[in-house]
């Protein structure tokens, strides 16, 4: 079964730094884009970006570029969001997911459970 | 960015209604626009991609339509699973964008 598993729930201090994970299964990692989803509590939707593992290619959303960082590490099949200073406002659940193999175009076919980061001091 | 606008924001419906959910892009999208469903406590599922194809699994009475601007997600007879909210996503130009959600409610 195709899958994306993230790492665990996150409580850090503002101005502390994180990364979390999201590892791919049961399919071919580098083949297809992974796309970092916000959530704050109680909202919508909120699309941050997503990078290709097989080159490392990134597209981020002018709403989040310079304020979180995408990477991946092919050997392990994991993708990375990492943040270098944490905010109150980061406070949210973050999902990753698998976008489809479609040439244009695309959707979010693969979700992972999500990553509650919660920043408080 | 195109902008997504979702109505309504909620709406309470009982067992067996048909329900309607309208997304409105701020420019033509052609047809690439994705419907996800999300639970509480849950990640979204893809229900629609693009515009009017079922992802399988996902029961027949979904359906989707429009192209351009305009799109609606329609489930022809509720069941009580589908109590959630409801998302459109276009995926015509980075950076992809969301509709505001709408939250289907028990009437």
């Amino acid at each position: 079964e195709v899958q994306l598993e993230q790492s665990g729930a996150e409580v850090k201090k503002p101005g502390e730094s994180l990364k979390i994970s999201c590892k791919g299964s049961a399919y071919r990692f580098t083949s297809n884009w992974i796309g970092w989803v916000r959530q704050m509590p109680g909202k919508g939707l909120e699309w941050m970006g997503m990078i290709y593992p097989g080159d490392s290619n990134t597209r981020y959303s002018p709403s989040f570029q310079g304020q979180v960082t995408f990477s991946v590490d092919k050997s392990i099949n994991t993708a990375y969001l990492q943040w270098s200073s944490l905010k109150a406002s980061d406070t949210a659940m973050y999902y990753c997911a698998r976008r489809d193999s479609s040439g244009f175009g695309g959707a979010f076919d693969i979700w992972g459970q999500g990553t509650m980061v919660t920043v408080s001091s | 960015d195109i902008q997504m606008t979702q109505s309504p924001s909620s709406l309470s419906a009982s067992v067996g209604d048909r329900v309607t959910i309208t997304c409105r892009a701020s420019q033509s999208i052609n047809t690439y626009l994705n419907w996800y469903q999300q639970k509480p406590g849950k990640a979204p599922k893809l229900l629609i991609y693009p515009a009017a194809s079922l992802q399988g699994g996902v029961p027949s009475r979904f359906s989707g339509s429009g192209s351009g601007t305009d799109f609606t997600l329609t489930i022809s007879s509720l069941q009580p699973e589908d109590f959630a909210t409801y998302y459109c996503q276009q995926s015509y130009t980075t950076p992809w964008t969301f509709g505001q959600g709408t939250k289907v409610e028990i009437k």
